[in-house]
């Protein structure tokens, strides 16, 4: 079945620095979601990014399908955007979402 | 519009019971997916719903069950307990079966097993 892998699995950052965080898929993808776990357990989505650039704020994500790629950057990182990143994606419309086993990211004030 | 709300929140059980957990999707989405989160072994895909019908079954024993109501509200039910099960169990819920549409998440029932 697919694969997902991301990357770094964790990192630490200092409140203000930039981040990227990077999700490879072993075969293409038709939809592709990032969310953010936060301490409580909920999977709060982030993106949802079959291919292009989209931006939220202090987010962007970027998925390039051809490549079987998407990169989530985090900007001017806040002690809140601490938690785990997961990205996620189905083989196709009838198949389930896989996820990848995350970054963990910590951000120091 | 309400998120998908899970309940109960937090459990605890004893090896060899059972347990049901329930789900309620966001109004008006009629696809509901179960997944268990384990530190191990991450997020691992249960089963699907969709319009009262399994459309998907993850690799799990057949310990694991579950099912979708008319109302698009699903449960799951665990029986005969292991230690192993002790888990967040996550519910999301998706406007159609297929999986193309974007999924929202519940907060979670956290499992734990004696």
């Amino acid at each position: 079945g697919i694969q997902v892998e991301q990357s770094p699995p964790d990192l630490i950052l200092q409140e203000g620095a930039n981040s990227t965080l990077r999700c490879n898929f072993s075969d293409s993808v038709n939809n592709l979601q990032w969310f953010h776990q936060n301490p409580w357990g909920q999977l709060i989505n982030l993106f949802y990014i079959p291919s292009g650039t989209k931006q939220n704020g202090r987010l962007s994500a970027t998925t390039v399908a051809t490549e079987r790629y998407s990169l989530l950057y985090i900007s001017s990182s806040q002690t809140t955007d601490s938690g785990v990143y997961f990205c996620a994606g189905p083989l196709s419309g009838n198949t389930p979402l896989v996820f990848g086993k995350g970054t963990r990211l910590s951000v120091i004030a | 519009k309400a998120g998908v709300t899970q309940t109960p929140r937090y459990l605890i059980k004893t090896r060899g019971q059972q347990v049901t957990l329930s789900c309620s999707p966001i109004s008006g989405h009629r696809s509901v997916s179960w997944y268990q989160q384990t530190p191990g072994q991450g997020l691992q895909f249960l089963f699907e719903y969709f319009s009262e019908t399994q459309r998907n079954k993850g690799n799990f024993p057949g310990r694991f069950s579950g099912r979708q109501f008319s109302n698009s509200r699903s449960e799951m039910n665990v029986s005969t307990l292991e230690l192993g099960d002790s888990a967040l169990y996550l519910c999301a819920s998706s406007l159609a079966a297929s999986s193309y549409n974007e999924q929202f998440f519940g907060p979670g029932t956290r499992l734990t097993v004696l």
